[in-house]
């Protein structure tokens, strides 16, 4: 299957910090990347969805000045939680939507998650 | 709405059969899919199935879709203990062709 990276895999930043999550997808091109949230034992709660060269969607309830999102090429998105705090403490998870070469069906393929602590 | 449901959890013995269900509420759902979460990590895809289809085997892995009823299962075979992880449910149906996914059933095998 693809393979999607993420990076940091873990970041530990103080109250006020800004930080930046990386998602690529290394073998594939994806024009749609998607960010999900996921809080301890619970599922995944999509955040915002990102086409290449175009806005972020962002589903209601998702303050798009905190969390901004950039996706500048085929095969990068990046996400900035800007002025953190301890309640954006979470396990982000980016995913992005490929080819499925062998069935012709697009998939999504999901980065490994980034564990952000908010002291 | 769109909604997944799963049971949470889910106890096996090493060498018998897990079944693992979920049901969906949206009928235009076209793709259904198994997630693999292990501790820590992201989500690993296992499989997934057109709403065209009944049923799809892959190695030990089987999915059931009863399309009238809503209703997918996922059996592992000979299941072992590093199967043990958190299995999401996932049918592709937001307004952005997104994933809604289940809450995850917690599988755990005992040796």
């Amino acid at each position: 299957g693809a393979v999607v990276s993420q990076h940091p895999s873990r970041v530990i930043c103080k109250s006020g910090t800004s930080v930046k999550i990386e998602c690529r997808s290394l073998d594939f091109q994806a024009t749609t990347m998607f960010w999900y949230r996921q809080f301890p034992k619970q599922s995944l709660m999509l955040m915002a969805t990102s086409n290449e060269g175009s806005k972020a969607t962002y589903e209601q309830g998702v303050e798009k000045d905190k969390f901004l999102i950039n996706h500048a090429s085929l095969t990068l998105s990046t996400l900035t939680v800007t002025s953190a705090h301890p309640e954006d403490s979470s396990f982000y998870i980016c995913s992005a939507r490929g080819l499925e070469r062998e069935g012709r069906t697009d998939t999504q393929y999901f980065g490994p998650g980034t564990r952000l602590t908010v002291l | 709405g769109e909604d997944v449901e799963q049971s949470l959890f889910l106890s096996v013995r090493e060498g018998d059969s897990s079944v693992i269900n979920c049901t969906y509420t949206d009928s235009s759902s076209t793709y259904l899919y198994w997630y693999k979460q292990e501790p820590g990590a992201g989500l690993q895809l296992l499989t997934y199935i057109f709403s065209n289809m009944d049923m799809k085997q892959d190695q030990r892995l089987t999915v059931l879709l009863n399309k009238k009823d809503k209703h997918l299962s996922l059996r592992i075979a000979d299941t072992q203990t590093g199967d043990s992880a958190i299995y999401f449910c996932a049918e592709r149906g937001g307004s952005q062709g997104n994933l809604i996914f289940g809450k995850g059933t917690k599988l755990s095998v005992k040796p």
